[in-house]
């Protein structure tokens, strides 16, 4: 089933902001919002942002999404080397009655 | 705090079924929906569907109709996903995870490994 578009890495240097982009249709993204998820190596995805700006209690204000039309973006500013992870993007797409995700993109904290 | 703890990891053999179980604490069972979510090693997350505990309404994703069945107890506050017909592509970590806006909360994953 067709998935979300996310650039499969991108690289910032410490302290800096990486911007993350997530591209999906107007049944999906344009619709119901995104959400993002970081996973670490060996662990179960983290929800770090939902419905497009919402951020989960716990949840570092350095970590900041936003929608324009079909496509989603996460912000991370002041980079951490804890940053560096793997980032997926989802949301449900009433076409298909389906949660879908992009492919992830991996965030490298130089 | 809200927990969901999945059963261990599975070795199975190709054509074989698979039960993987997700006891959940820490909160009203019925009030959440659940999902189940699959990562093949070095790849990224595949949706394979989702239940609602109250009622046991379920949805699928296209790729695993016929294939999967999700199931609730309320009793014991658990969710199992059953897959059948396995083959070495679903070798993967499987996780559930609960539904409010999005996952916020996630299982620790079950590793099953599919091979002869």
């Amino acid at each position: 089933q067709a998935g979300l578009t996310q650039p499969p890495s991108v690289s910032e240097d410490l302290r800096q902001t990486a911007t993350l982009t997530c591209t999906g249709n107007s049944n999906n993204v344009g619709n119901q919002g995104a959400a993002w998820l970081q996973q670490h190596q060996g662990h179960p995805p983290k929800l770090v942002s939902y419905r497009n700006d919402n951020r989960p209690s716990g949840i570092s204000e350095r970590f900041s999404a936003s929608r324009s039309g079909n496509t989603a973006s996460l912000t991370i500013t002041g980079l951490q080397p804890e940053d560096e992870a793997d980032y997926y993007c989802s949301a449900w797409d009433s076409s298909l009655s389906a949660w879908v995700f992009g492919g992830g993109t991996k965030l490298t904290v130089l | 705090q809200v927990q969901l703890v999945q059963s261990g990891a599975e070795l199975k053999k190709p054509g074989a079924s698979l039960r993987v179980s997700c006891k959940a604490s820490g909160y009203t069972f019925t009030a959440y929906y659940m999902h189940w979510v699959r990562q093949a090693p070095g790849q990224g997350l595949e949706w394979m569907g989702i239940i609602n505990p109250s009622s046991g309404s379920t949805a699928y994703a296209q790729k695993f109709q016929g294939r999967v069945t999700m199931t609730g107890d309320t009793s014991t506050s658990t969710v199992y996903m059953e897959l059948s017909s396995l083959r070495s592509e679903d070798t993967a970590m499987y996780y559930c995870g609960r539904e409010a806006g999005s996952v916020d909360y996630w299982g620790q994953g079950t590793l099953v490994t599919v091979s002869s």
